[in-house]
């Protein structure tokens, strides 16, 4: 069955950075294109990223743009989001996703990790 | 980029009623819609997506219409486990964007 398992969660400063990743299995994973899809405590869904299955393409929400970097190793089926210039407004459950058939939207989730910036 | 409107924000609602939410895009996004269920503390579930299709597993209470800038979601008829939060999500051009969110609570 499909998993996807986020760590690298926790408590960084404003400016600092962090790295979260998502280790998959259950299914082809180079194959797919994935998300990152952030909650903040109490608010509703935001799409963060986009990578391309064979990692030949990324799209970002403008409001990580220049600070966040999506990739991927398919050799050890594991997405990654490199998180830098950490902002208050970064704090939120962040959750991996697979794409649904190449259809831009999400059929597996991960169960989230929390990324909580606070001095 | 596109936004998407829910409505209502918020409904009380009996096990047994039929609900429906819309969703509302700010520009014709065709059928290019997603919608989904969440319960606290838990990942987001799709129920819907081409905006009518039902995700296999998703029971058969649950349906939807629309195109263009219009949908829907209707819940036949509610069970304890439907109480929960609904997105709707448009995956017509990036970003990808969700409604706020419609909250199903016990009345």
């Amino acid at each position: 069955q499909v998993q996807l398992v986020e760590s690298g969660g926790g408590v960084v400063q404003p400016g600092g950075s962090l790295r979260l990743s998502c280790a998959a299995s259950g299914f082809i994973f180079n194959n797919y294109g994935m998300y990152w899809v952030r909650q903040a405590p109490g608010k509703g869904l935001e799409w963060v990223a986009f990578i391309r299955y064979d990692g030949g393409n990324e799209y970002y929400a403008d409001s990580v743009k220049g600070r966040f970097t999506i990739s991927r190793d398919n050799s050890n089926n594991t997405l990654y989001l490199q998180m830098n210039s950490l902002r208050a407004e970064d704090t939120a459950m962040y959750y991996c996703a697979k794409d649904f058939e190449a259809v831009a939207s999400f059929d597996y989730w991960g169960q989230g990790t929390l990324v909580t910036v606070s001095s | 980029a596109i936004r998407m409107t829910q409505s209502p924000s918020s409904l009380s609602t009996s096990t047994g009623d039929r609900v429906t939410i819309t969703c509302r895009a700010s520009q014709d996004i065709s059928s290019y819609l997603a919608w989904y269920q969440q319960k606290p503390g838990k990942a987001p579930k799709l129920l819907i997506y081409a905006a009518s299709t039902l995700q296999s597993g998703v029971p058969s209470r649950f349906s939807a219409s629309g195109s263009g800038t219009d949908f829907t979601l209707t819940i036949s008829c509610l069970q304890s486990e439907d109480f929960a939060t609904y997105y709707c999500q448009q995956y017509y051009s990036y970003p990808l964007t969700f409604g706020q969110g419609t909250r199903l609570d016990i009345k």
